[in-house]
C-alpha cells in the first residue's frame, strides 16, 4: 500500500509571490490535515479536509488555504508569501479522522521563501 | 485547553544505554496521546500511541511508553538504545487534531 505522497518535495519561492502544495493520502482515506513545522514555532495545525470539507482549521491568516478533491488529494495554497512561511510543510491522512484515528505523514515539502 | 511539554530539547545517551524523554501533558477532557518520531529530512512516523486500557505501551523496536494519569505524563523509554534511533521525538495529544511538543533531540553517541 502506498503511502502519503507529497509534491513537490523541495520549493523555493520569491516573496510576494503564490504556491501550490500537492498531497496524496493513502488510499481509503478520507480525512487529511496539515502541518508547518518550523524551528521557531514547533508543529502547528493548519487545517483538515474530510470528504471534501474543511472540517477543522488552526490559527492561520487567510493567506494560508486548502481544499480536496472527491479522491481525496488534497492541496494547500499560500498567496502572498512572506519570508516567516519558509518551513516544511507536513501532509497527513487517516481513515476518517477524529480523536483515535492513526495519522499517517508524507514526507513533507520544504518551502523557502527568498 | 490542551498543552504537551517536552521537558528536555536534546538528549545524548550512549549506545546501548537505557533512555527517558519526558512528556507532560494538560488537557480538561479525556486524552488520546501519542509518540512520533523524525529521522532527518522526514515525515513523522507514529511510534506508539496511548488510546485506552492498559497504560503501558510498547513499539515494534523496544521503545515503551507509561500513561500516567495522576502525573499528566506519557515519558518514553527504551532500556538500550542503538545508533539507528538517533532522531527526533514528538509527543502529542488530540482532540481531533495533534497538538505537538516541542519535540526531543535524540543523539546515540558511539
Amino acid at each position: 500500500k502506498a503511502g502519503v505522497t507529497q509534491t513537490p518535495r523541495y520549493l523555493i519561492k520569491t516573496r510576494g509571490q503564490q504556491v501550490t502544495l500537492s498531497c496524496s493520502p493513502i488510499s481509503g482515506h478520507r480525512s487529511v490535515s496539515w502541518y508547518q513545522q518550523t524551528p521557531g514555532q514547533g508543529l502547528q495545525f493548519l487545517f483538515e479536509y474530510f470528504s471534501e470539507t474543511q472540517r477543522n482549521k488552526g490559527n492561520f491568516p487567510g493567506r494560508f488555504s486548502g481544499r480536496q478533491f472527491s479522491n481525496s488529494r488534497s492541496e494547500m495554497n499560500v498567496s502572498t508569501l512572506e519570508l516567516g512561511d519558509s518551513a516544511l510543510y507536513l501532509c497527513a491522512s487517516s481513515l476518517e479522522g477524529g480523536l483515535r484515528t492513526e495519522a499517517f505523514f508524507g514526507q513533507g515539502t520544504r518551502l523557502t521563501v527568498v | 485547553a490542551q498543552s504537551v511539554t517536552q521537558l528536555d530539547s536534546q538528549v545524548p545517551v550512549f549506545e546501548e544505554a537505557p533512555v527517558e524523554l519526558r512528556c507532560n501533558y494538560s488537557s480538561s477532557v479525556s486524552v488520546y496521546l501519542f509518540w512520533y518520531v523524525q529521522y532527518p529530512n522526514q515525515g513523522l512516523q507514529l511510534l506508539l500511541k496511548y488510546l485506552s486500557g492498559s497504560t503501558l505501551v510498547e513499539s515494534i523496536n523496544g521503545f515503551e511508553a507509561e500513561f500516567n494519569k495522576s502525573q499528566t505524563s506519557f515519558h518514553l523509554r527504551k532500556p538500550s538504545v542503538h545508533i539507528s534511533d538517533t532522531a527526533e521525538y514528538f509527543c502529542a495529544v488530540t482532540l481531533g487534531n495533534l497538538f505537538f511538543g516541542t519535540g526531543t533531540r535524540l543523539t546515540v553517541i558511539p
